[in-house]
């Protein structure tokens, strides 16, 4: 079946402005992830939905960063105001089973610059 | 709270050498591990994961990790290297009882000569 998917692959916007990047987590898959992975670095947590609900938004750097899941499948990452240190890959991961030892099924990601 | 220190953020290894890359946890609860592969420009795949049930865990494309709890270990193993196992492979930590906590090492770029 299809697995996680994420667009745009790329995306080039200007300092201050507002981006959108979308999620379609794996059919089915309640729990939905999204991650942060800067240059050599691992992926970074952000902020994890169990069906619509944010059930743990931690990870969100701050205020600039927003995310929704209005029907519980698609998700999509809002950031306001970008700036240069926003550049990043960002990663969405879907799972079945939002216990442990679940397995988190991640999409390709979306790099972002920001210039 | 869990953490992971990947040890060598590259490591390069001749084709049909043995593959050797290193994971240690911090936890304060009995873990569970991961080992994720990242090809370019795609997702993390996950390559096996430890849950407490075999101490030696045997994933795919011949990769396999054991458990050490006395050396708080997770070293990732393949006996001999393929060039398509040129790739970043990341270590990761989640506790048992929340669904949220999972932790990344920074990765190990594995390179592989001919």
């Amino acid at each position: 079946g299809a697995g996680v998917s994420q667009t745009p692959s790329n995306k080039v916007t200007e300092k201050g402005k507002y981006v959108e990047l979308r999620c379609d987590p794996i059919s089915g898959h309640t729990a939905l992830y999204w991650y942060r992975q800067s240059l050599g670095q691992g992926p970074e947590f952000l902020i994890y939905f169990q069906g619509t609900g944010a059930a743990d938004d931690s990870g969100l750097p701050n205020d600039r960063f927003f995310a929704v899941r209005p029907e519980g499948s698609v998700s999509t990452l809002k950031i306001q105001r970008t700036e240069r240190g926003d550049s990043a890959m960002y990663l969405c991961a879907s799972s079945l089973i939002p216990r442990p030892p679940y397995e988190q099924y991640f999409g390709p990601g979306t790099r972002l610059t920001v210039t | 709270a869990q953490s992971v220190t990947q040890l060598g953020s590259h490591v390069s290894v001749s084709e049909g050498a043995l593959v050797l890359l290193r994971c240690n946890y911090s936890s304060s609860v009995p873990p569970y591990l991961f080992w994720y592969v990242q090809y370019p420009n795609q997702g993390l795949q996950l390559l096996l994961k430890y849950t407490s049930a075999a101490t030696l865990v045997k994933g795919i494309n011949g990769f396999e990790a054991e458990f050490k709890k006395s050396e708080t270990s997770f070293h990732l193993t393949k006996p001999s290297a393929h060039m398509s196992d040129a790739a970043e492979y990341f270590c990761a930590v989640s506790g048992p009882y929340n669904n949220n906590d999972m932790r990344f090492g920074a990765g190990t770029r594995l390179t592989v000569k001919p």
